[in-house]
C-alpha cells in the first residue's frame, strides 16, 4: 500500500529535550515536505525537500532541521523544543517539486510543557 | 493579504444541495491549484488539482479555476453528510521557490 508514515503519532515532552519525528514514504516520490496544524493559522510548510541534496526552508522553519539523507525518509528534528512548538504535524511527499498533488502522513501531535 | 484566503465558515448546506466552496491567491506565480478535504483531526487527503483554466469534473466534485481573477473554487453537487468537513485550498508556487501555500480552511457543514 503506497503511504507516508509518521512516528510517534503522538508525543508529550519537555522544554529543552531534543525530539526527532520520523517520516517515510514507499512511492518513491522526490518531494518531501513537513508542516505544522495549528487552530487559526491553517497548514504551514516548515521544511521541504525536492530530492536527497536539496532542503530549503518553508515559511516557519524557527527552531526546526531536517534532513534527507535517503529518498524515502525525511526526518524532523527539534534540538530545543518550546511550549510555542505545541502543534498537530504533517509529513507530506509528492511526485516532485513540479506541481504536483502531495500525499500525508496520519499526523504527530506534539505536546511540550 | 493572505496569499491564499478562504472563508472559514462554517458554510452549511441542506443534504442534496451543491456546496460551493471559494478560495483566492495573491499575485504570485501559482503554477497548481487543490482542494483537500480534512476531518477532524485527520489528516488531508486529496479531492481535485487542477492546473488550467476552467471546469474539471470528478464525480460530484467540480473544481473551478480562473487565473486572471485569482480564484478557484470547489462545488460538491448533491451533498451528504459525510462531506461534512474542513477543505482546504492549496497553491504551489514556482516564482524562486517550490513552496505550497494552504489557505485556513472552509469549514462545511451538510445537514440532514
Amino acid at each position: 500500500e503506497a503511504q507516508v508514515t509518521q512516528n510517534p503519532r503522538y508525543l508529550i515532552t519537555v522544554t529543552g529535550k531534543k525530539l526527532t519525528v520520523t517520516c517515510s514514504q514507499n512511492m518513491n516520490h522526490e518531494y518531501m515536505s513537513w508542516y505544522r496544524q495549528d487552530p487559526g493559522l491553517g497548514l504551514r510548510q516548515i521544511y521541504y525537500s525536492m530530492n536527497v541534496e536539496v532542503t530549503d526552508k518553508g515559511d516557519v522553519p524557527e527552531g526546526y532541521k531536517v534532513s534527507r539523507k535517503e529518498k524515502r525518509n525525511f526526518p524532523l528534528i527539534l534540538e530545543s523544543p518550546s511550549p510555542n512548538q505545541t502543534s498537530l504535524y504533517f509529513c507530506a511527499s509528492s511526485r516532485d517539486g513540479g506541481g504536483y498533488e502531495q500525499y500525508f502522513g496520519p499526523g504527530t501531535r506534539l505536546t511540550v510543557t | 493579504q493572505k496569499e491564499v484566503e478562504q472563508n472559514s465558515g462554517p458554510l452549511s448546506v441542506p443534504e442534496g444541495a451543491i456546496a460551493s466552496l471559494n478560495c483566492t491567491y495573491s499575485d504570485r506565480v501559482s503554477q497548481s491549484f487543490f482542494w483537500y478535504r480534512q476531518y477532524s483531526g485527520k489528516s488531508p487527503e486529496l479531492i481535485m488539482s487542477i492546473y488550467s483554466n476552467g471546469d474539471k469534473e470528478d464525480g460530484r466534485f467540480t473544481a473551478q479555476l480562473n487565473k486572471a481573477s485569482q480564484y478557484v473554487s470547489l462545488l460538491i453537487r448533491d451533498s451528504q453528510p459525510s462531506d461534512s468537513a474542513t477543505y482546504l485550498c492549496a497553491v504551489k508556487v514556482t516564482s524562486g521557490t517550490y513552496k505550497y501555500i494552504f489557505g485556513t480552511g472552509t469549514r462545511l457543514k451538510v445537514l440532514a
